[in-house]
C-alpha cells in the first residue's frame, strides 16, 4: 500500500457521460498530481494542485477539471467522455518540487 | 516541447544477469531525475532518484548513472529476477518545475 488512496480501481461507463474519480494524498502530502496512461502509453500530466491551489496544468481537456479539497483530497472530474477517454487514471502525491511522488493505484476507465 | 525519452521500448534478460535500461533527456536544466518501475496492473513505484549535482547513485540492487554531458540516465539492476519485469519509467524535472516529465518506458522482460 503507497499510501495513496484512488478510488474507484475500475470505473465503466458510456459516451458522454460524466465521472468523478478519488483521490486522498499519503498523510503529510500537500501536492497531488494527476496523469493520464493510455493503453501502451506514457503518463500524460494532467494538473497539480497544492494545498487547495492550482499549481501546475499540462495537456488537460477542457471537459475535464479537478480541484483539491481542504481535507487535501482531490477529485478529477470528466465530462462528455468519449471513447477516446479510455484510460488509467494515476493519482499522485508528494512533499515538494524538489522530491519524486507517491503514486497510487490508479482508476481505469473503460468508456462504451 | 522537452520530453524524456528511453532507448529501447523492450529488454530482455536471462535470469541473473544485470539490466541495464537506458534513458535520454533532452532538457539540459533538468536538476533532478528518478526511476519507477510500472507493473502490471499497479501504478508506478519509485526506484530510485538522483540529482544533478551526482553522477552514481546505489540502492539495492540498482545503480542509477547520470551522464550530464550527454544528457543520459542510466538504470542498472544487478542479479535481475523474475520479479523485476515490470514496465520502467525515467522522469524529470528541473528546478522550477513542479511536475515530473516521464518517458515512454521500457519493458523489461525477465527470462528463466
Amino acid at each position: 500500500d503507497s499510501g495513496v488512496t484512488q478510488t474507484p480501481k475500475h470505473l465503466i461507463t458510456a459516451t458522454g457521460q460524466r465521472v468523478t474519480l478519488r483521490c486522498s494524498p499519503r498523510s503529510g502530502d500537500l501536492s497531488v498530481y494527476w496523469y493520464q496512461q493510455s493503453l501502451d502509453q506514457g503518463l500524460q500530466f494532467l494538473i497539480q494542485y497544492y494545498n487547495g491551489e492550482e499549481r501546475a496544468k499540462g495537456n488537460i481537456l477542457e471537459r475535464f477539471s479537478a480541484q483539491q479539497f481542504p481535507d487535501l483530497h482531490s477529485e478529477l472530474n470528466l465530462s462528455s467522455l468519449e471513447l477516446g477517454d479510455s484510460a488509467l487514471y494515476f493519482c499522485a502525491s508528494g512533499v515538494d518540487r524538489g522530491h519524486g511522488y507517491t503514486f497510487g493505484s490508479g482508476t481505469r476507465l473503460t468508456v462504451v | 516541447g522537452e520530453s524524456v525519452g528511453l532507448h529501447l521500448p523492450t529488454l530482455s534478460v536471462q535470469e541473473g544477469d544485470n539490466s541495464i535500461i537506458n534513458c535520454a533527456y533532452s532538457n539540459s536544466a533538468s536538476d533532478y531525475f528518478i526511476w519507477y518501475k510500472q507493473e502490471s496492473g499497479k501504478g508506478p513505484q519509485f526506484i530510485i532518484d538522483i540529482r544533478s549535482n551526482m553522477d552514481k547513485r546505489q540502492g539495492q540492487r540498482v545503480t542509477v548513472l547520470l551522464n550530464k554531458t550527454v544528457k543520459h540516465l542510466s538504470l542498472q539492476i544487478a542479479a535481475t529476477q523474475p520479479g523485476d519485469s515490470a514496465v520502467y519509467f525515467c522522469a524529470e524535472k528541473g528546478p522550477s518545475d513542479y511536475k515530473l516529465s516521464f518517458g515512454a518506458g521500457t519493458t523489461v522482460t525477465v527470462r528463466a
